[in-house]
């Protein structure tokens, strides 16, 4: 069964700093691998979307790369804000010989930026 | 512009009572998610639909029922056999399940 492991579970950065976050997962078999963020109380918000074929995809400060045959990716975040402050959420969706897919999800990064 | 609209946001449920969650999407995506989140315990598949008219259990669907009638609907009843319903629940949808998903903005079930 696929597992999905984000370390650290929580970081705290001084404002400005550039910051990586990082996700493995078990099984290599993937369609795609997305990052979401979270912030308290509400849902989740698609940030980059990496499918199996590519090896990285970029919005405005972030950067996530997919390493399939290791089994990682990482969301790099250049010049972090306190806006960025928030849980950061790694998904995986594996292959599935029957047909149904369905996010494996990891439980989460908590990013705090301090002013 | 195109979504998912959960309601309502805070829903307060009595012991021994039936609630329904409502998960309407305009995205035209054929498959459709429920996931409870918990403190500390990451998100959950509660139940998902791939089409109209079929769903699957997920890893934790006891206590729970779906139906998918329409393809823009996937509401979710919290019956009295879930003896811990207090959490987030939140509802997402894709294409097909093999791309890019987009989530609601949750419910907040309470027992009272």
């Amino acid at each position: 069964k696929q597992e999905v492991t984000q370390i650290p579970a929580a970081l705290s950065v001084p404002e400005g700093e550039n910051l990586v976050l990082n996700c493995s997962f078990t099984d290599s078999a993937i369609y795609n691998l997305q990052w979401f963020r979270q912030d308290p109380g509400k849902g989740l918000t698609s940030l980059l979307l990496i499918q199996s074929s590519q090896r990285e995809q970029t919005s405005g400060r972030l950067n996530a790369s997919l390493d399939k045959s290791s089994g990682r990716s990482t969301l790099y975040i250049a010049a972090s804000q306190p806006g960025d402050s928030a849980t950061y959420l790694c998904a995986v969706i594996p292959y599935s010989g029957a047909g149904s897919y369905q996010l494996t999800f990891g439980k989460g990064t908590k990013l705090s930026v301090i002013p | 512009d195109g979504g998912i609209t959960q309601s309502p946001k805070y829903l307060f449920r009595k012991e021994g009572q039936n609630v329904t969650l409502s998960c309407e999407q305009n995205l035209n995506h054929d498959a459709m998610y429920w996931y409870r989140q918990d403190p500390g315990q990451g998100l959950r598949l509660i139940y998902y639909s791939q089409i109209v008219n079929d769903f699957q259990k997920g890893d934790i669907a006891e206590g729970y029922s779906v139906s998918r009638e329409k393809k823009e609907s996937f509401p979710l009843t919290v019956t009295s056999a879930q003896k811990n319903p207090t959490a987030f629940y939140l509802c997402a949808s894709s294409i097909d399940g093999r791309y890019g998903y987009t989530f609601g903005s949750g419910t907040r079930l309470t027992v009272v």
